[in-house]
């Protein structure tokens, strides 16, 4: 029952380095999200995908890149940090519709992100 | 355009004391989904309700209940005899259902940080 796995868990870079967050999910779900947390600003969307292959935009997208090249994997790239995205990201998975009763978003551990 | 509102940025009680977190919640649509999450200090987001717009009763599990009502455009949640270990920040979302015309992307509130003393 690994359900949303999200690496890595912690990771400190400097301005202009790039990394990439990886996610995965067992539950062979559609929907995949990637959130950040920001003291006082709660989950804050940065990037969706409704279904394998497809990507879109959400509130806060500038700055990162993502990737969904199968089902299972959703990934994140920050291609040049900045100290503004000093931030908790959270990769997302979502029941399918029609799932009644069980409707619900699954989320991973969460990644602390800190840019020098 | 979805949005959701939890005003309470911080609310802190005495262990025992029954404590009710706000959220109002605002969408065009007629079917949508409200959810409430709980992260405690380690950081996870621990589902706790989903509720469907046609459905307006209140729930009520041990010492949760949540009262939901259209009319206000509201789900609050009620902690009764808080507990220490009910002291995280908790999350109010709010999505479009499938097939209801709209983007089907949760949108959180700002949280609200419960503090219980003891």
């Amino acid at each position: 029952n690994a359900g949303v796995t999200q690496t890595p868990k912690f990771q400190v870079l400097k301005t202009g380095q790039s990394m990439t967050l990886q996610c995965a999910q067992d539950m062979n779900h559609n929907s995949m999200y990637w959130y950040r947390q920001d003291p006082g600003m709660g989950l804050r969307l940065i990037y969706y995908s409704a279904s394998e292959g497809t990507t879109d935009k959400g509130e806060v997208p500038n700055g990162y890149n993502v990737s969904r090249l199968n089902k299972r994997e959703f990934s994140l790239r920050l291609e040049s940090a900045a100290p503004s995205q000093t931030s908790v990201y959270f990769c997302a998975s979502r029941t399918p519709p029609g799932t009644r009763g069980r409707e619900k978003l699954f989320f991973g551990s969460g990644t602390q992100l800190s840019v020098l | 355009a979805q949005k959701v509102t939890q005003a309470q940025t911080e609310i802190s009680v005495v262990e025992k004391e029954d404590v009710t977190l706000d959220c109002v919640y605002e969408t065009r649509d007629t079917t949508y989904y409200l959810f409430w999450y709980k992260q405690p200090p380690s950081g996870e987001l621990v589902f706790l309700i989903r509720r469907n717009s046609f459905d307006e009763q209140n729930e009520i599990s041990g010492r949760y209940s949540w009262n939901f009502q259209k009319s206000t455009s509201s789900f609050n949640f009620t902690i009764t005899a808080s507990q220490v270990v009910d002291s995280a920040v908790y999350f109010c979302a709010l999505s479009e259902a499938p097939g209801a015309g709209g983007s089907y992307i949760p949108t959180f509130g700002r949280g609200t940080s419960l503090i219980v003393h003891p």
